[in-house]
């Protein structure tokens, strides 16, 4: 069965902590990783992620991807209060058009 | 960048009627679609795989005639949740593929609530 589990479920940090987020995967014909950002509704795109090693950056936010080790994370150095929210990661599958398996989530809170 | 809807936003109904959720890609074509639901605090679960013109393919556990999907045109697929009872309640996001070629980002709705009394 495929499993994707993020660590940890939840976390609350001041502002301007650096957190770090986790997410492994166990499933077959793996094809990419990709990281959402859900606030009050639909999920938004942060990164996507199909070879090791190569760090994908935006801002503060910054995400890598091991494929030996079948984890990756996600990082948000200098956190704000706006980037309080659940953060998802999710794997697609080679041969299936786009479907997303989600993880557990991590829902980050930050205070002042 | 691409836009899907979804309509209504917030249902609330009694037990045993049915609820019909619609989502739809505003500016672009979608073959496919996807819908997931949540629960809270927790992550999304895929229900089923929406195909234009074909029949929905649903994941293990989903009950196809409960969860009966449509997906009339290249941007409509419809839910309607059948003889709601109060545990259907959750939120119901759908979803659609990215335009870029290569790339496995999705476009998401912005939900529905549903709450069955």
């Amino acid at each position: 069965e495929d499993k994707v589990v993020q660590s940890p479920l939840s976390l609350v940090v001041h502002e301007g902590d650096t957190v770090t987020l986790n997410c492994s995967y166990e499933v077959t014909n793996f094809r990419s990783l990709l990281w959402y950002k859900q606030e009050k509704k639909a999920p938004t795109f942060l990164f996507m992620l199909t070879s090791s090693g190569i760090e994908k950056k935006s801002g503060r936010l910054s995400s890598i991807l091991d494929k030996k080790e079948l984890f990756s994370i996600l990082n948000i150095t200098a956190t704000q209060t706006g980037d309080s929210a659940i953060y998802l990661c999710a794997v697609t599958f080679t041969g299936t058009a786009s479907k997303l398996t989600f993880g557990t989530g991590t829902r980050l809170q930050v205070t002042l | 960048g691409a836009v899907v809807s979804q309509h209504p936003s917030r249902v609330i109904c009694k037990s045993g009627t049915s609820v019909k959720i619609e989502c739809r890609s505003l500016d672009f074509q979608a073959t496919t679609m996807f819908w997931y639901r949540q629960f809270p605090k927790q992550s999304l679960m895929l229900m089923a795989t929406s195909n234009e013109g074909s029949k929905a393919t649903y994941e293990q556990g989903v009950e196809k005639d409960k969860f009966l999907i449509n997906h009339a045109s290249l941007t409509l697929s419809t839910l309607t949740v059948t003889s709601a009872h109060p545990e259907d309640s959750s939120f119901y996001i759908c979803s659609a593929p990215g335009l870029l070629t290569g790339t496995d980002t999705q476009y998401f709705g912005p939900g529905t609530r549903l709450t069955v009394l």
